[in-house]
């Protein structure tokens, strides 16, 4: 079993649709969870940071984390075009020093 | 926000031949640089950590005199790819957390498209 699962899709919605995208993960010593946004041929982008559980807000993006479930969530409201991009949730240990365990990526596709 | 930069975008090699990757980090310093690789359709993998003034950390599996690390500054990394060969054909991304920064709030790099003939 990895150590993070991503669902890789694609998911294709409409323009204006919620979009949610999520990861479940086998480490309960994750404490640190991100979503990065990867556009094709280009590095990754820092969408949302969070610590523990709990959910965050950032304009029309919010991330969840269930530790109890491992599962952590990110949802997209009024997706637009510009949203299509392959989504990455990436967790990491406290005190880790930065070593990242990456899921696969989910490929979203936002319709006109 | 922080800026990661990566030179060059994408480089096409013979096989055996030798090829360097900067990363720089454009307007904070960075101690420790994370070199990852990232395959077709998988996640990124972390190769190493890049130490300003020291040795870099290897991940397991990870060749050390075949993917040559130097953090010459606190801002700037290299990987060396050494005699590549097609299978290290990759995309090859750096990251930096903002100096002093947690590093799990890494910044990433554009990329570097390595293809290997």
């Amino acid at each position: 079993q990895k150590e993070v699962e991503q669902d890789p899709g694609p998911l294709s919605v409409p323009e204006g649709a919620i979009v949610s995208l999520n990861c479940t993960y086998s480490n309960s010593a994750f404490q640190y969870f991100m979503w990065y946004r990867q556009y094709s041929r280009k590095g990754p982008e820092l969408l949302m940071y969070t610590y523990s559980s709990g959910n965050k807000e950032d304009g029309r993006f919010t991330a969840q984390v269930d530790k109890s479930s491992k599962y952590i969530s990110l949802f997209i409201r009024d997706s637009q075009p510009s949203d299509s991009a392959t989504y990455l949730c990436a967790m990491s240990e406290e005190g880790s020093q930065g070593n990242l365990i990456f899921g696969k990526g989910t490929k979203l596709s936002v319709k006109p | 926000g922080a800026v990661v930069s990566q030179h060059p975008s994408w480089v096409i090699c013979k096989s055996g031949t030798s090829v360097k990757i900067e990363c720089r980090s454009l307007d904070f310093q960075a101690t420790t640089m994370f070199w990852y690789r990232q395959f077709p359709k998988q996640s990124l993998m972390l190769m190493a950590t890049s130490n300003e003034g020291s040795k870099a950390t290897y991940e397991q599996g990870v060749e050390k005199d075949k993917f040559l690390i130097n953090h010459a500054s606190l801002t700037l990394s290299t990987l060396t790819v050494t005699s590549a060969h097609p299978e290290d054909s990759s995309f090859y991304i750096c990251s930096a957390p903002p100096g002093g920064g947690l590093y799990n709030e890494q910044f990433f790099g554009p990329g570097t498209r390595l293809t290997v003939l």
